[in-house]
């Protein structure tokens, strides 16, 4: 049982290059969401997607982009990246066909992304 | 403006005795909530919830309280073990606006249980 992994687990770049977060999930969950966790912020929401090619804007959508071609995979690219966007960023999935069902979302390991 | 708060960043608790960490909400129209832990170079681990219609809900060593008049609630460990120290996130979920049932994160609160 995989569950949900990110890759790569670490990352450094620097300003102003493309850079792809991956996250695979082997639950076919219908949900998938992309966090960023920041000192003294908790988890913010940037993207998340109901279903293959359905996504939406979170809290802090600014600078990122997502696509959802399969339902397992839901990679996050910062097209030029910005020393703001050095955090730890969480992929989660959550199954269950309607936005309120009661289901809670599972998380991957992180990915800590330093930009220089 | 914060809509889920855990004013308490950190709380220290001795082995075996009762940790209580609490959260507070500001939206009348959240109607789930869970309890998440986190240890470091991990993600986060859900840990229990509860909806609005019930005010408990327990799982072993852990009980979660409702209180919707006081837009609070309550994660207690009964009894609290060192495995236990980690941060525990409080989500709350509300279908208002655009946000089709997103869960929105406290800022987390750090326990430590000593031996």
């Amino acid at each position: 049982d995989a569950g949900i992994t990110q890759s790569p687990r670490y990352k450094i770049t620097e300003t102003g290059r493309q850079v792809t977060l991956m996250c695979h999930q082997t639950w076919s969950h219908s949900y998938m969401f992309w966090y960023r966790q920041d000192l003294g912020h908790g988890l913010r929401l940037i993207y998340y997607s109901a279903a293959a090619d359905i996504t939406d804007k979170g809290e802090v959508p600014d600078g990122y982009v997502v696509s959802r071609s399969k339902t397992e995979n839901f990679p996050l690219t910062l097209e030029s990246a910005t020393r703001s966007q050095t955090s730890v960023y969480f992929c989660a999935s959550r199954r269950g066909q309607g936005a309120m069902r009661n289901q809670p979302q599972h998380f991957g390991d992180g990915t800590r992304l330093s930009i220089l | 403006d914060q809509q889920v708060k855990q004013n308490s960043p950190s709380l220290s608790v001795q082995e075996g005795r009762i940790s209580i960490l609490n959260c507070d909400y500001t939206n009348s129209m959240f109607d789930y909530f869970l309890w998440y832990k986190k240890y470091p170079a991990e993600g986060p681990t859900f840990l229990i919830s509860i909806s609005s219609i019930k005010d408990k809900n327990e799982d072993g060593r852990f009980t979660v309280f409702l209180n919707k008049s006081a837009k609070h609630l309550s994660l207690h460990i009964v009894p609290s073990q060192p495995g236990d120290s980690a941060v525990y996130f409080c989500a709350a979920r509300g279908f208002y606006g655009g946000s089709q049932g997103n869960l929105i994160f406290g800022k987390g609160t750090k326990l430590s249980v000593k031996p």
